[in-house]
């Protein structure tokens, strides 16, 4: 099993629409999740952190869920500018330094 | 959030030169940086991972006499690429961890090797 795991998509969705990413991971010690957004030819840029009890960011829930091993992406209401690629990243903590990166979902938003 | 900064952009060099590649936390202390490289719709691959004062600790596979990297406070770390050839052409991504855990990236030096 790959530490991280993502759907690599793409997930072509309508404006408007709501649309969810989940994301797996294989380390039930893992400390810290984040997801990011990378854009074609441009470095990843953190999009939120995920907290043990969910976190918001206007359009953008992230949500964790230890006992089945995985942290989801929601996104409300999506715009053009929201085609990126979402990135689950996840740190093992526990002295450990490098975190590891899912492979990606792309998401494409169409007018 | 925190800023990073990675110089150059873009470089163009002829096979056998050496290319350095400096990334920086521009209002934080990174005491850990690191630096991948993304071939085109490939996902990120770390290359190794560089510690303030220490060596560096190199991923599988990655030759460190190739990619030199010094991480000379804790503000800046350097890559050089060493007698380039058209195979190391990539998109070089630096990434400095904050107090936090939190990894912020650079822009990206898109290297291209002729």
């Amino acid at each position: 099993r790959k530490e991280v795991e993502q759907d690599p998509g793409p997930f072509n969705v309508p404006e408007g629409a709501t649309v969810a990413f989940n994301c797996t991971y294989s380390n039930s010690a893992s400390q810290s999740f984040f997801w990011y957004r990378q854009d074609c030819r441009k470095e990843p840029k953190l999009l939120m952190s995920v907290y043990s009890s969910g976190n918001e960011d206007g359009r953008f829930t992230a949500q964790l869920n230890r006992a089945s091993q995985y942290i989801s992406l929601l996104i409300r209401d999506s715009k053009l500018s929201d085609s990126a690629t979402y990135l689950c990243v996840v740190n093992p903590g526990g002295g450990y330094q490098k975190v590891t990166f899912g492979t990606g979902t792309k998401l494409q938003v169409i007018p | 959030g925190a800023v990073v900064s990675q110089h150059p952009s873009r470089v163009i060099c002829k096979s056998g030169t050496s290319v350095k590649i400096e990334c920086r936390s521009l209002d934080f202390q990174a005491t850990t940086m690191f630096w991948y490289r993304q071939f085109p719709k490939k996902s990120l691959m770390l290359m190794a991972t560089s510690n303030e004062g220490s060596k560096a600790t190199y991923e599988q596979g990655v030759e460190k006499d190739k990619f030199l990297i010094n991480h000379a406070s804790l503000t800046l770390s350097t890559l050089t690429v060493t007698s380039a050839h058209p195979e190391d052409s990539s998109f070089y991504i630096c990434s400095a961890r904050s107090s936090t855990d939190t990894q912020y990236f650079g822009p990206g030096t898109r290297l291209t090797v002729l």
